[in-house]
């Protein structure tokens, strides 16, 4: 299994580009979720999915968009990047809404926006 | 104010020493992870807890419900330990969303 599968691990984007961050997982987990790490943060939810078709806010979702179309793919869209969404970006699933035994992570993103 | 919180911030030990780190919550819990997190950045999960404890190696998880708070203790700590410890909770009136602690950057010195 590859469990989570996130790319890229890099990007620099200016100001008002847009693009998005791929995420997958072999795992036929239901929840997916997207987090951004900031320095002195703790993660924080951007959006999350419980299943193909169904997708909802988390707790900072503007400037940001998702997708689940199948069970194995969550990407996330990032439209007109602005300096603020300077971040490391992680993805993760997991088999239940408590997390299962574990909740899996991709490697994670790290994006700037200059 | 955050509703996961963890302490300390910082922690250095020398080699061998017992390592404890804590995380408190405001409200239910539904579950709690302990992640850790690596210098090059993954993040690994190493318990879910809903009650009570559980081991695995030297590595020691508690909670307890009543008083909003779970431990994450290591044994006979070494330098392969060093990482950030983060604290995840689910919490019982967020619905499907998990609230992080800021983490504990631990440094384990030969």
């Amino acid at each position: 299994n590859a469990g989570v599968t996130q790319t890229p691990k890099f990007r620099i984007l200016k100001i008002g580009q847009s693009m998005t961050l791929q995420c997958a997982q072999d795992m036929n987990h239901n929840y997916m979720y997207w987090y951004r790490q900031d320095p002195g943060m703790g993660l924080k939810l951007i959006y999350y999915s419980v299943g193909a078709g169904i997708t909802d806010k988390g707790e900072v979702p503007n400037g940001y968009n998702v997708s689940r179309s199948t069970t194995e793919d969550f990407p996330l869209r990032l439209e007109l990047a602005a300096p603020s969404q300077t971040s490391v970006y992680f993805c993760a699933s997991s088999s239940s809404r408590t997390g299962g035994e574990k909740l899996f992570f991709g490697s994670g993103t790290q994006l700037s926006v200059l | 104010k955050n509703e996961v919180e963890q302490s300390p911030q910082n922690l250095t030990a020398q080699e061998g020493e017992f390592i404890t780190i804590n995380c408190s919550y405001s409200v239910g819990i539904s579950a709690l992870h302990w992640l850790q997190q690596h210098p090059g950045g993954g993040i690994v999960s190493l318990f879910m807890l809903s009650s009570g404890k559980k081991k695995h190696g030297r590595l020691i998880a508690t909670i307890n419900i009543q008083e909003k708070h779970s431990s994450l203790h290591i044994t006979a700590s070494h330098p392969r330990d060093s990482a950030v410890y983060i604290c995840a909770g689910l919490l019982s009136n967020t619905g499907n969303q998990f609230y992080f602690g800021t983490g504990t950057s631990l440094t384990v010195i030969p």
